[in-house]
């Protein structure tokens, strides 16, 4: 059974500051890995993807993975009141016919002002 | 910028009745995928479509679902014989590739209600 582990939250951290978000996945066999940010009754929103060991960043966000550790993580720097939601930390297994992710419960960020 | 797009927005069906989502996925993508989100649970997947066939499904996905490449733009998802636990939002998704570059980027989702 491929599990992807968060912590639910919720998360609170003032405006300005750095949020830090982990997760953790089962699977070796996964490839790929993905944060998607989730507003109240919306769609998931993609906003990382990263597929080697090391560090991504993309504006305000970073994305980490270790492989060997099997642990992703997401910073966000100067956070602000919109990045208020929840986070899903997903990994990708490829299926031959496309990726199949297997999400995280997520976890809630509140930044406060 | 494309977007997934998906109707309704909202069905509210009977019990044992059928419905049909509908998707239409980012133009130029491959990859089709269903996932379904029981409030306040995990996003789960149901099915990936590929080439015109099915190319992964997961235990949810039982004889009661089918999906279907009706024309070069539509994917939609039947479910026959709705039962209440089915009550969830479908969230229909589409990537341009798969392997390990691939994002798969998600529709608004149906929020279907079973009666």
């Amino acid at each position: 059974q491929k599990e992807v582990e968060q912590n639910s939250g919720p998360l609170s951290v003032p405006e300005g500051a750095i949020a830090s978000l982990n997760c953790t996945y089962s699977d070796r066999g996964s490839q790929s890995f993905f944060w998607y940010r989730q507003y109240s009754g919306k769609s998931p929103e993609l906003i990382m993807s990263i597929y080697s060991n090391g560090d991504k960043e993309d504006g305000r966000f970073t994305a980490q993975l270790n492989k060997a550790s099997q642990y992703v993580s997401l910073l966000i720097r100067d956070s602000q009141p919109s990045d208020s939601a929840t986070y899903l930390c997903a990994a990708g297994y490829f299926t031959g016919g496309g990726n199949k992710l297997t999400f995280g419960t997520g976890t809630q960020l509140k930044v406060e002002l | 910028e494309p977007e997934v797009t998906q109707t309704p927005s909202h069905q509210v069906t009977q019990m044992g009745q059928e419905v049909i989502l509908r998707c239409v996925p980012i133009s130029n993508h491959l990859y089709f995928y269903w996932y379904r989100q029981i409030l306040g649970q995990k996003v789960e997947f149901l099915v990936s479509f590929y080439n015109n066939e099915i190319s992964e499904k997961s235990e949810i996905f039982d004889d009661q679902f089918s999906v279907e490449r009706p024309d070069g733009s539509n994917f939609t998802l039947k479910i026959r014989s709705t039962k209440l636990e089915d009550s969830a939002m479908y969230f229909c998704a589409s990537s341009e590739r798969a392997g390990t570059s691939d994002e798969q980027f998600f529709g608004p989702g149906t929020r279907l209600t079973v009666l």
